[in-house]
């Protein structure tokens, strides 16, 4: 079946370190992953997408990677802030247009 | 600013009731769509439209139906409301040829159902 795994647990970070968060998918051949962010009881806000024929793309302080091959994407926030603690969902195009979203992974700045 | 609203923010009602959660977009967005999000889980596509008149379902089962009958309005309707449908319903949409297809949501309708 396809799946889309993000960390569960909560990724609790100091202010001005840089966060990593892993995205992991199976059975998906996704032309693109994007990135979105939601806040508590809030509609999620895109961030960022990657073609797969791109390896990386910057954004200010985000960077996404995708690696078709390892079926994963790597979303770093450099400098991290206490106004990027929030949760981060990756997202996944297949079939006719539609997004499949993984559960999110939280994310606090500690100030 | 958000160009997709949903009324109402917060619902409380008792079970049996007909709801139905209006959705907006002012973008002229072709694609819309409903999603399902309990506390701490992933979004679940429930319902999705490509244009007026143009309806399908999404991933997960739901007793809702949907309609749209203007491209600026995607209706959500449940006809009789039971505690299992205690849930957040978000709206999105997209434009009609992005392959990325990006979503743009609303701020989502919070069903109690009591």
């Amino acid at each position: 079946s396809q799946k889309i795994e993000q960390n569960s647990e909560a990724l609790n970070i100091q202010e001005g370190k840089t966060a990593t968060l892993t995205c992991n998918y199976t059975n998906y051949s996704p032309a693109y992953l994007q990135w979105y962010r939601q806040d508590p009881g809030r509609g999620p806000v895109f961030l960022l997408l990657i073609r797969e024929n791109e390896k990386e793309k910057r954004k200010e302080r985000l960077k996404v990677t995708f690696d078709t091959t390892l079926k994963q994407s790597l979303f770093h926030i450099t400098a991290s802030q206490p106004a990027d603690s929030a949760t981060y969902l990756c997202a996944l195009l297949y079939g006719n247009n539609r997004l499949a979203f993984g559960k999110g992974n939280q994310v606090v700045v500690i100030p | 600013e958000a160009d997709i609203y949903q009324t109402p923010r917060y619902l409380v009602i008792g079970t049996g009731k007909k709801i139905t959660l209006e959705c907006s977009q002012t973008m002229g967005h072709d694609k819309m769509y409903w999603y399902q999000q309990d506390p701490g889980m992933e979004l679940h596509l429930i319902h999705y439209s490509y244009g007026v008149n143009s309806t399908e379902k999404g991933d997960l089962s739901s007793e809702s139906t949907v309609s749209r009958i203007r491209t600026e309005h995607f209706p959500l309707t449940l006809e009789s409301a039971r505690p299992s449908h205690t849930s957040q319903y978000l709206c999105a949409s997209a434009r009609g040829f992005s392959g990325a297809n990006v979503l743009t949501f609303g701020a989502g309708s919070r069903l109690t159902v009591l």
